[in-house]
């Protein structure tokens, strides 16, 4: 079974800082998943890569896979990027499996 | 288009009893799989159906049952309830199984008294 690790656990950011999320893995996989959730606990998909570097907007993903490391990158943060990231793994077919989450604050 | 409803919102129940949740996918999308967050973990995978038929299921006990509906929607059943069935539980809809982006829904919580 993947082993799926996140760092770091907490992270408190200044309104404006650069801000990265790191997730490791421990098998290779299909796909990665990132995903956000606010305190409602509804999750939002925000990228699924397999390879290089996807951007939207502020947020960019990269994904190492010679290192089964993958990046979420938030630039010019801002207290609405507050949220829990969650990074999900996915091989060939089986269900997807999480880390248990990064929590982010951002403070004007 | 309507994204990925789950119902109830909330739910509490006491141990023994059993619980129904329920949850309509993204129209067009055949694959559904639930899934079990406990407060401060990542969720855990229960199950996958695709074309109503069970693709997957996660190391849960046998009180836990799902199904899924002609239309796609799908139900998740838990039996006999425990304390340690409170969680979050979400429901994410693919049009297919595989590296497909997941659309989640908005979860039901379920507190077990």
């Amino acid at each position: 079974k993947n082993e799926v690790e996140q760092s770091p656990q907490n992270l408190t950011a200044q309104e404006g800082e650069f801000i990265t999320i790191n997730c490791s893995y421990s098998v290779g996989i299909s796909a990665l998943h990132w995903l956000q959730q606010h305190p409602g606990g509804g999750i939002v998909s925000l990228f699924m890569l397999s390879s290089g570097k996807k951007k939207h907007g502020r947020l960019i993903a990269t994904i190492n896979i010679q290192e089964k490391h993958s990046s979420l990158h938030i630039t010019a943060s801002h207290p609405r990027d507050s949220a829990v990231y969650i990074c999900a793994v996915m091989s060939g077919n089986t269900p997807l499996v999480f880390g248990k989450g990064t929590r982010l604050s951002v403070i004007a | 288009d309507a994204g990925v409803t789950q119902s109830p919102t909330h739910l509490i129940k006491t141990r023994g009893q059993q619980v129904t949740l329920r949850c309509s996918p993204i129209s067009g999308h055949k694959s559904v799989s639930w899934y079990q967050q406990v407060l401060g973990q990542g969720p855990q995978f229960i199950f996958q159906y695709y074309e109503k038929e069970e693709r997957g299921r996660g190391n849960f006990p046998d009180r836990f049952s799902a199904r899924q509906f002609p239309n796609y929607s799908s139900e998740l059943n838990v039996n006999a309830l425990l304390l340690g069935d409170s969680a979050l539980y979400l429901c994410a809809s693919s049009w297919m199984t595989g590296p497909k982006t997941q659309y989640f829904g908005p979860g039901t919580r379920l507190l077990v008294l």
